[in-house]
């Protein structure tokens, strides 16, 4: 069964301090994994989109990494800010229909 | 460039009625897709068009319908309203290729049921 699982649940940190977000995925067969942010009552926005080919991509102070053989990724941010008080979401695509496969999410907190 | 749009922003509906869900997407996108989130929940899927086509759909009952118009707007429909049916509904619009192809979401519908 295809499914995306990500941990922490939810994760409190301080501002100034870099935090990962974990993501693992039983897709198959695999195309791509996006990571996305959703401030709360909003949509969510794309933050990386990465093939089986490219094992690290960076937007600004977020970093997304890819493991394509253990099926694992992880978003990495450094130096956070109030503003990255959000729900990080995975999502892995599969290539077989284009049905994308949605994680629960991690909710981050940061905290002054 | 015009992004994603959803209306009404806010609505509340009685148990039983039917409602209409509007998305006006990023124009040149073709694809529009459906989903629905619940507090505390991961967006769960509910359709996608593609060229007024359903591509995909997800594990809803057949009170959820939608259809996309030839200028790639979609609605989206659901009757029999339930309790259960209140969240934030939210579309997004890609260019519908397969690799590479970010979903733009709209703010959302947020529908609240009485």
């Amino acid at each position: 069964k295809n499914q995306v699982e990500q941990s922490p649940q939810s994760l409190i940190i301080l501002e100034g301090k870099n935090c990962t977000l974990q993501c693992n995925y039983t897709v198959s067969p695999f195309s791509n994994l996006r990571w996305y942010k959703q401030d709360t009552g909003r949509g969510p926005v794309s933050l990386t989109i990465m093939t089986f080919s490219e094992n690290t991509k960076s937007n600004g102070r977020y970093t997304a990494t890819l493991d394509a053989d253990t099926k694992q990724s992880s978003l990495h941010i450094t130096a956070s800010q109030l503003s990255d008080s959000a729900s990080y979401i995975c999502v892995v695509s599969a290539r077989s229909n284009y049905q994308l496969i949605w994680g629960a999410g991690t909710k981050l907190i940061i905290k002054p | 460039k015009a992004g994603v749009t959803q209306t009404p922003r806010y609505l509340i509906k009685t148990r039983g009625q039917q409602v209409t869900l509007s998305c006006s997407p990023i124009s040149g996108h073709r694809s529009v897709s459906w989903y629905q989130q619940t507090p505390g929940q991961g967006l769960q899927f509910l359709f996608e068009y593609f060229s007024e086509t359903q591509r995909n759909k997800g594990n809803f009952p057949g009170r959820f319908s939608g259809r996309q118009f030839s200028n790639s707007r979609s609605e989206m429909n659901v009757s029999t309203l339930e309790l259960g049916d209140s969240a934030l509904y939210l579309c997004a619009s890609s260019l519908g290729s397969e690799v590479g192809s970010p979903l733009h979401f709209g703010n959302g519908t947020r529908l609240t049921v009485t």
